[in-house]
């Protein structure tokens, strides 16, 4: 069983530019939901795909979108960046329709922002 | 508005005493309730749920939870603490929606700090 994979593990953006983080879902997955864990704090919750579409989605603004594709693989784009976007991104799979099927998490990608 | 309080930033504990990790929530309904184990530069590892039913649930690694519904609580506990142990602790709360997990709202977490 192949378990959620994401890149890369680190990147340092400068402001105003845009960054573009992926995510493979583990094996039987086929939904992706991400996070953003700031320093010291719990994770908040940005959106949710599955099938493809966003099914739900956090207090987060425009400038955070996302995609996922036909393998259940999924992407987060952030466009101009803002240094209170340096953070630890986790993208978690599960398995949308399986009664409280947890999370599973990758170990996140971790965006600084200068 | 929805939300999960974790009192304690840290607990500390002796080796082979009991420890537990306390959690409350301010959810509307009947929520799941999650606990998460974060190690340093790690995403976060499932540890244990209660849906419904027994209000004791066990979990990963000699982990369980108690459910308190009149004070809404979820405080995880475990017998005997190891070294290993030493992380950080999440609980998250899931409102139920069609019975699927939708966004986890997440405390702000708690060291735990396991001396030998």
């Amino acid at each position: 069983e192949t378990g959620v994979t994401q890149s890369p593990t680190h990147l340092i953006k400068t402001r105003g530019q845009q960054v573009t983080l992926r995510c493979s879902s583990q094996s039987g997955h086929n939904t992706v939901s991400w996070y953003q864990q700031a320093l010291g704090q719990g994770p908040q919750f940005i959106f949710q795909y599955y099938r493809e579409e966003e099914n739900g989605r956090g207090n987060f603004p425009p400038r955070f979108s996302g995609l996922q594709f036909p393998n259940y693989s999924s992407e987060l784009n952030v466009n101009a960046l803002e240094l209170d976007d340096s953070a630890l991104y986790l993208c978690a799979s599960s398995l949308e329709g399986a009664l409280n099927s947890p999370l599973h998490f990758g170990n996140g990608t971790r965006l600084t922002v200068t | 508005a929805q939300s999960v309080a974790q009192p304690e930033d840290q607990v500390n504990v002796a080796e082979g005493n009991p420890l537990t990790v306390k959690c409350t929530y301010s959810v509307s309904g009947n929520p799941y309730l999650f606990w998460y184990v974060q190690y340093p530069n790690r995403g976060l590892q499932f540890l244990l749920k209660y849906i419904t039913g027994d209000n004791l649930v066990k979990g990963s690694y000699g982990f369980e939870a108690e459910f308190n519904k009149s004070q809404t609580s979820f405080h995880l506990k475990k017998p005997s603490a190891l070294v290993s142990d030493s992380a950080l602790y999440f609980c998250a709360v899931s409102p139920r929606r069609g019975g699927a997990t939708n966004k986890l709202i997440f405390g702000t977490g708690t060291l735990l700090a396991v001396q030998p």
